[in-house]
């Protein structure tokens, strides 16, 4: 069964102590992983696709890298505005026009002034 | 920058009414879906619709449950009868084309009462 574990469920940083969010997932052929960004009562919000093992992506202080077991989200000096529920997804499965997304139940992000 | 347009933002209703959730995706974009998220819990996915029909859906989309793309803007969501488990946030998301970042709604709330 395509799984996606999320870790760890909450993170607290001080302004500008970075970290890293991870994502691990089993599926039978990935196609891409994603991360959204997610505020309270609001939807997912895109933020990167990553598709092959060694790809990495950078947006601001973000940084996302896929291995063939995980990917992680590096986020260098945070400030209170990254604050957010972070989500990983993958879409999986060969062939078809319409696989969906498997998400995991996301990290939690609190940045302190 | 396009985004995916949902309607009302929220939705109380009594058990056992019908409900219709509307969205507008992006206007290029070819593969519609739903997707809900119960409060506390991970975003799971309902149905996939392409070239005005299911692609795929999962067991939660039961007969309660039907899409429609009425015209070539509207993508609905209708509950026939709804039942309290089905409150949650409902998303609509929509993609230009295969292994394309997914663009999600705001979302409609729904509490079932």
């Amino acid at each position: 069964e395509d799984q996606v574990t999320q870790s760890p469920e909450a993170l607290r940083l001080q302004e500008g102590e970075s970290s890293s969010l991870n994502c691990s997932y089993t599926v039978s052929g990935l196609r891409g992983l994603f991360w959204y960004r997610q505020d309270p009562g609001k939807g997912p919000e895109f933020l990167f696709t990553l598709y092959s093992a060694g790809e990495e992506k950078e947006k601001e202080r973000l940084k996302a890298t896929l291995t063939k077991k995980e990917s992680f989200l590096h986020i260098t000096a945070p400030k209170p505005e990254d604050s957010a529920t972070y989500l990983c997804a993958v879409q999986a499965g060969y062939g078809g026009a319409t696989n969906k997304l498997i998400f995991g139940t996301g990290t939690l992000l609190a940045v302190q002034p | 920058e396009p985004e995916v347009t949902q309607t009302p933002s929220h939705q109380v209703t009594q058990m056992g009414q019908e409900v219709i959730l509307r969205c507008v995706p992006i206007s290029n974009h070819l593969y519609f879906y739903w997707y809900r998220q119960i409060l506390g819990q991970k975003v799971e996915f309902l149905v996939s619709f392409y070239n005005n029909e299911i692609s795929e859906k999962s067991e939660i989309f039961d007969d309660q449950f039907s899409v429609e793309r009425p015209d070539g803007s509207n993508f609905t969501l209708k509950i026939r009868s709804t039942k309290l488990e089905d409150s949650a946030m409902y998303f609509c998301a929509s993609r230009s084309r295969e292994n394309y970042g997914y663009t999600f709604g705001s979302g409609t709330r729904l509490t079932v009462v």
